[in-house]
């Protein structure tokens, strides 16, 4: 069976400081893997999302960036926060090899807070 | 950027009622329209993913449609448990864009 793992589970960071949230998926080969945001009062925000290793597409215009250095890492970079970047950050895979309109199986996600 | 929309933002039900929530989407560059349960402290559950106009799914008490020329789904919870209150999204993909709505959140009271 699948899995996917994030961590950590909780953060909270200073303003201005990197970022590094991590997310793994076990049991399948080849996945789209897919990083959302969900802000205080506000719904989920796709940011990223990979169709393979080393390929990754924006959504969003922002001071976040991720890679994607093996078939089944993801990771969510940023050089500096802002207050802004608080919020609950999930991860998600879908089977690959097709559309990326597949049925999306999300991670237990980081809670991220910016002081 | 495509704009999904869900209403109610909230509702609150008595246990053995039945329930109904909507979606809707822009209809053109339609590819897929998915449903979500997400409940407090866990992840989001795919419930539905549908493609054709007309689609109709069910999963033992709930049941979607789906009408891709207005651009809009409809969510059945037929006889709410309490176990059946989350937060009910659902998500559009355009072939580029994978948009979520704001959810409604379902609250059964026993």
């Amino acid at each position: 069976s699948q899995t996917i793992h994030q961590w950590p589970a909780t953060l909270v960071q200073p303003v201005g400081s990197p970022l590094s949230l991590e997310c793994t998926v076990e049991g399948t080969s080849n996945p789209n893997l897919y990083w959302y945001r969900q802000a205080a009062g506000r719904g989920l925000q796709l940011l990223f999302y990979s169709v393979g290793i080393g390929q990754i597409s924006s959504e969003v215009p922002q001071n976040l960036s991720a890679s994607r250095p093996q078939d089944r890492q993801f990771i969510l970079s940023s050089k500096k926060l802002l207050l802004s970047d608080s919020g609950f950050y999930l991860c998600a895979w879908s089977r690959g090899t097709g559309s990326l309109g597949r049925e999306q199986y999300f991670g237990p996600g980081t809670r991220l807070t910016v002081t | 950027i495509l704009n999904v929309e869900q209403s109610p933002q909230s509702l609150h039900v008595q246990e053995g009622d039945s329930t109904n929530f909507t979606c809707s989407f822009p209809s053109s560059n339609f590819y897929a329209l998915h449903w979500y349960r997400w409940e407090t402290a866990k992840s989001p559950e795919a419930l539905f993913v549908m493609t054709l106009n007309g689609d109709e799914k069910k999963k033992g008490r709930i049941s979607a449609t789906l009408n891709t020329k207005e651009g809009y789904s409809y969510l059945y919870i037929k006889g709410s448990q309490p176990e059946d209150s989350a937060t009910y999204l659902c998500a559009s993909y355009g072939g580029q864009n994978f948009v979520f709505g704001p959810g409604t959140r379902l609250s059964v009271l026993p």
